[in-house]
């Protein structure tokens, strides 16, 4: 069964920084894309980066472009996202997600709420 | 950016009945198209992907049709584990876009 458990939310002030870990299980986690995406409070979702499996090429969303990392360690099965230079308008949940063979995401982790506030 | 609008906003429907949703693309995606199930305080659930392809133990009630820029996803008979909001998202061009949600509530 795949899992993913996601940790590292929390508040933060505005410019400040955090990261994001998801551990995965239950499938052989560098053969597949991963991504974050979010959701601010009441709203919609919005992709924010995604990462491929094999080669580790990876997309932003402009809204996080210069400011987020992506990056995974397939030998601890492991995605982040490092977030730096937090602005009020990041404050949402952020869900881990793993690719199918190919996108788009078929498994979600449980989210983890970020909030940007002084 | 592909921009990816769903129609309604919200539907008002009974258990039993038939009902679809739309999505439109601003431009076309192909049949790179994925639908997604929300419940208030859960992660998304994967519905349909390639515009048409039902995702494991997803139930036949729920089907989805389209190419291009225009997509709707039908549920033959809703059930009370249907009521939820709905996304869709294009994953033809980065960056990847969702739609605003349609949400389905219980008339």
């Amino acid at each position: 069964e795949v899992q993913l458990l996601q940790s590292g939310g929390g508040l933060v002030q505005p410019g400040g920084s955090l990261r994001l870990s998801c551990a995965a299980s239950g499938f052989t986690f560098g053969s597949y894309g991963m991504g974050w995406v979010r959701q601010a409070p009441g709203k919609g979702l919005e992709w924010v980066s995604t990462i491929t499996g094999t080669v580790g090429r990876t997309y932003y969303a402009d809204s996080v472009k210069g400011r987020f990392t992506i990056s995974r360690d397939n030998s601890k099965n492991t995605l982040y996202l490092q977030m730096n230079s937090l602005r009020a308008e990041d404050t949402a949940v952020y869900y881990c997600a793993k690719e199918m063979w190919v996108p788009p995401f078929d498994s979600w982790g449980q989210g983890t709420l970020v909030t940007v506030s002084s | 950016e592909i921009v990816m609008t769903q129609s309604p906003a919200t539907l008002s429907v009974s258990p039993g009945e038939r009902t679809t949703l739309s999505c439109r693309a601003s431009q076309s995606v192909s049949n790179n198209l994925a639908w997604y199930q929300q419940k208030p305080g859960q992660a998304p659930r994967l519905l349909i992907y390639g515009a048409s392809s039902r995702a494991t133990g997803i139930p036949v009630r729920i089907s989805g049709s389209g190419s291009g820029t225009e997509f709707t996803l039908t549920i033959s008979s809703l059930q009370s584990e249907d009521f939820a909001v709905y996304y869709c998202q294009q994953y033809n061009n980065w960056p990847w876009t969702f739609g605003q949600g349609t949400k389905v509530e219980i008339k």
